[in-house]
């Protein structure tokens, strides 16, 4: 199984709401990453886990907030979110720490009204 | 900011014909990768090239490094529409894990 999946594919939130982001593989990747991307733009790295632990935050607002239950889960908790928060989030994995050969899911399409 | 700096932003070609992308960087890289990205859907990497490799193929493509000039190019081979898709270049900086992605070149091939 090479597939990373990712829980909702569309999400729309107002900017009270708190909902959560989900990512799954069962590679048995030992690393986990989460991008936001915007439209015609190149994905940009948020967080990185490694052995389910925190090693990259890249100075990503509190709004959003990273949690790796095991190491096949990823989430991504949303709360207090802007409009220019709408965004495509992507889940990725990779066998190797170094970012090398990352296998993306197809993304959640996040909309904050 | 982005490491990566791709050209050309758009590509419109034939199916059949070459496409060419190039990309820069800034800093020192133990390896460089390509993704491809299919409209609105996640990246699948197509290829790596090491840092103390200067050419690299995988069926239709062809990956060239140039770390004197910082640079790397991506040809794709008798283009086909399915090949259609954003293509970004993707370094991680030495010793660490951060990846940064190239602005990406958009590719159309038309039938």
């Amino acid at each position: 199984d090479t597939e990373v999946t990712q829980t909702p594919k569309h999400l729309v939130m107002g900017m009270t709401n708190k909902k959560s982001l989900k990512c799954e593989q069962h590679m048995g990747h030992r690393a986990m990453y989460w991008y936001k991307q915007k439209a015609k733009k190149p994905p940009e790295l948020m967080f990185v886990y490694s052995y389910e632990k925190l090693s990259i935050n890249e100075s990503v607002p509190s709004r959003f907030s990273p949690e790796c239950p095991n190491s096949s889960l990823l989430n991504l908790h949303l709360h207090a979110l802007q409009p220019e928060d709408s965004a495509l989030y992507l889940c990725a994995s990779s066998q190797g720490l170094a970012g090398v050969e990352q296998y993306f899911g197809p993304g959640t399409r996040l909309t904050v009204t | 900011s982005q490491q990566g700096e791709e050209d050309p932003q758009a590509l419109s070609i034939q199916e059949g014909e070459n496409a060419t992308m190039n990309c820069s960087y800034k800093t020192s890289i133990n390896n460089l990768q390509w993704y491809r990205q299919n409209s609105g859907r996640g990246l699948v990497h197509l290829i790596l090239i090491r840092s103390n490799e200067r050419e690299k193929h995988s069926g239709r493509l062809r990956v060239t490094l140039d770390t004197s000039k910082k640079s790397s190019s991506l040809l794709i081979t008798a283009s086909r529409a399915a090949d259609t898709a954003s293509y970004f270049c993707a370094t991680v900086n030495t010793g660490g894990f951060k990846t940064i992605f190239g602005a990406g070149t958009r590719l159309f091939v038309k039938a």
